[in-house]
């Protein structure tokens, strides 16, 4: 069964500091990973996409990891501001048919910043 | 990029009426995507609606329940019919650009609550 695990659920940090997000799949096949950012309220946005060759991809404060032979993504958020506030969800796509991708979600990670 | 809007934003409903949520998009697109995000859970696919043709439903989601139109290429409907507080959800709709690593955006959500 194609899944994608997030972890942590939900995790409190601190205006300024760094964090990482960890993403666990088990999806076949594989053709690309992708992280998207949720506020409340709000429909996802996505923050990178990464095919099976990448290993780095960075959006700004963002940066993305890539470890195909373990199935494990991570997402680094630097340098935390109070809008990085939201859900982090970590998506992964089990192929490209019939003119598009099939994803599979993550539950996502609740990231706070606090002042 | 792809400019999403959707209808009502929120709504509170009785059980057993019916809600039909809009989806409007900035730019005409071949597949929209109808999603549903229940409380503190991953997005899961209810259907695919490719214009001038039947919607494509995944497993566990029906047309009888959830009847989807798509008049044209950048406007789409989901009707949920016959609710029940199970449906109580955030709905959204999104597109996908061309190619195997399109991005996807979405629109902001309608958030259903049934009483």
């Amino acid at each position: 069964k194609n899944q994608v695990e997030q972890s942590p659920q939900s995790l409190i940090i601190l205006e300024g500091k760094n964090c990482t997000l960890q993403c666990n799949y088990t999806v076949s096949p594989f053709s690309n990973l992708r992280w998207y950012k949720q506020d409340t309220g709000r429909g996802p946005v996505s923050l990178t996409i990464m095919t099976f060759s990448e290993n780095t991809k960075s959006n700004g404060r963002y940066t993305a990891t890539l470890d195909a032979d373990t199935k494990q993504s991570s997402l680094h958020i630097t340098a935390s501001q109070l809008s990085d506030s939201a859900s982090y969800i970590c998506v992964v796509s089990a192929g490209f048919s019939g003119g598009y991708n099939k994803l599979i979600f993550g539950a996502g990670t609740r990231l706070a910043v606090h002042p | 990029s792809a400019v999403i809007s959707q209808k009502p934003s929120r709504d509170i409903c009785q059980r057993g009426t019916s809600l039909t949520i809009q989806c409007q998009v900035d730019s005409q697109v071949t597949m929209m995507f109808w999603y549903r995000q229940q409380p503190g859970q991953s997005l899961t696919l209810i259907a695919t609606a490719n214009q001038g043709s039947e919607a494509t439903y995944e497993s566990g989601f029906v047309i009888d329940k959830f009847p989807i139109s798509r008049p044209n290429l950048t406007f789409s409907t989901l009707t949920v019919s016959n609710m029940s507080p199970e449906d109580s959800s955030i709905y959204l709709c999104s597109v996908e650009k061309r190619g195997e690593i399109g991005e996807q955006y979405f629109g902001p959500g309608t958030r259903l609550t049934v009483t």
